[in-house]
């Protein structure tokens, strides 16, 4: 089945306790991208990258950090967390192929910054 | 800057009556617009990509339609199981990212 996965689903830590997101995708997506939703705010862009070990900065990137090192994978690291990083968060991906396609996105990972 | 604006916020029908949803937006160049479908507690669901002014794509009651500034979500005699936030998003010609507006949070009444 086609998926993204996202890990974890539900996370709760305290101030400047590093954390990792990890999202992975099977279907061979050039692009992937991670969004954070906030109520008022809508979806905003952190990062994305066109391919392995391309990446680049979205609307919202301060305080987070990406890496594409294989293709299927891009996980989103914070290494100090604030309680305003608080929020929900997604991955997606797509294809590039003759321009951009629909995005398929991840179940979503709950992040609480204590 | 490029912009995206989703209007009403918030939209209830009663089942079996028309509405539209508007995404107006503002984009050096508009490379695609896209309309999601998103449930409580899960992510986005792809529905349209349009490309051009003028272009229109239908999926059982949802039509899009795109203008020079604004597209359109028509809903055709809803039922309650269409109740969800539409989302839409741009993308410009002059960059990969992709802007997304706040939502239309849509409730069908049976």
């Amino acid at each position: 089945e086609a998926q993204v996965t996202q890990n974890p689903r539900y996370l709760i830590t305290v101030t400047g306790k590093k954390l990792t997101v990890t999202c992975s995708q099977n279907m061979n997506h050039e692009y992937m991208s991670w969004y954070r939703q906030d109520p008022g705010l809508g979806l905003r862009q952190i990062y994305y990258s066109m391919n392995v070990e391309v990446t680049d900065k979205g609307d919202v990137p301060e305080g987070y950090k990406v890496s594409r090192k294989e293709k299927r994978n891009f996980p989103l690291i914070l290494e100090s967390p604030s309680p305003n990083q608080t929020s929900l968060y997604f991955c997606a991906s797509s294809l590039i192929l003759g321009g951009y396609n629909e995005q398929f996105f991840g179940p979503g990972t709950r992040l609480t910054v204590l | 800057e490029d912009q995206v604006t989703q209007s009403p916020e918030a939209l209830r029908l009663q089942e079996g009556e028309s509405s539209s949803l508007n995404c107006s937006y503002t984009v050096s160049g508009l490379r695609g617009l896209f309309w999601y479908r998103q449930d409580p507690g899960k992510g986005p669901e792809f529905l349209f990509t349009l490309y051009s002014a003028g272009e229109e794509k239908e999926k059982e009651r949802l039509k899009a339609t795109l203008t020079k500034k604004e597209s359109f979500l028509h809903i055709t005699a809803p039922k309650p199981e269409d109740s969800a936030t539409y989302l839409c998003a741009v993308q410009a010609n002059t960059g990969n990212q992709f802007y997304f507006g706040t939502g239309t949070s849509l409730t069908v009444i049976p």
